[in-house]
């Protein structure tokens, strides 16, 4: 159980252009939304946390125009890339968590994404 | 500000043995402390977490030693295997289990385990 479906697993796109990353929680209702961005071979840096019905929180650094977080069913979080540029080529991840998971949070499988 | 150090960087073992990376934390409030593996181009998955209240917990061939006092860490992983050979990350957050609390990562150690 507790399972996080994260797609595509891969994307490339062209310089300005926008690109959509959809993270479904398949068994279970997540009431919070994690967002995370990491560079080879390095940490995962948070970019933002979204609760069901409201507007995602942003940390310090993130640009919320540029990476739009929509997390409009308990099921269903997406974050959107507009107007890509090729720094912003990373591993997107994306987490979900609920009071109902016995460990709190559970990973999506990750999104790679190069801009050209 | 870093608040989950972790070490060390990266550490080779043989197989058999037992690696043991270390992670320390700031902030007295948390009170949850997940380690999690990750593979190459996969997003990480949980191993084993432990709450201040224990010392030590051990899921499998994977130990967690707690030392509250000293704000500090420890992930043992018995008889490694090459397939273990990954990334592991420390964490922790804040507030009981499936809260909104965001998890603070350490920085990450690349094992190798070699046969």
């Amino acid at each position: 159980g507790a399972v996080v479906s994260q797609h595509p697993s891969r994307v490339i796109c062209k310089s300005g252009t926008s690109v959509k990353i959809e993270c479904r929680s398949l068994d279970f209702q997540a009431t919070t939304m994690f967002w995370y961005r990491q560079f080879p071979k390095q940490s995962l840096m948070l970019m933002a946390t979204s609760n069901e019905g409201s507007k995602a929180t942003y940390e310090q650094g993130v640009e919320k125009d540029k990476f739009l977080i929509n997390h409009a069913s308990l099921t269903l979080s997406t974050l959107t890339v507009t107007s890509a540029h090729p720094e912003d080529s990373s591993f997107y991840i994306c987490s979900a968590s609920s009071p109902l998971l016995v460990y709190g949070y559970t990973f999506g499988s990750g999104t790679r994404l190069t801009v050209v | 500000q870093q608040q989950v150090k972790q070490s060390p960087q990266s550490l080779i073992v043989q197989k058999g043995g037992i690696p043991i990376i270390n992670c320390a934390y700031e902030n007295t409030a948390f009170d949850y402390f997940p380690w999690y593996q990750q593979f190459p181009g996969k997003g990480p998955a949980l191993l084993i977490a432990i709450r201040p209240d224990v010392s030590e917990k051990k899921e499998g061939r994977f130990t967690i030693s707690f030392n509250k006092s000293a704000k500090q860490f420890s992930l043992h992983i018995m008889d490694s295997q090459p397939g273990d050979s990954a990334t592991y990350f420390c964490a922790a957050s804040k507030g009981a289990t499936g809260t909104a609390s965001k998890l603070t990562f350490g920085t990450g150690t690349r094992l190798q385990v070699t046969l």
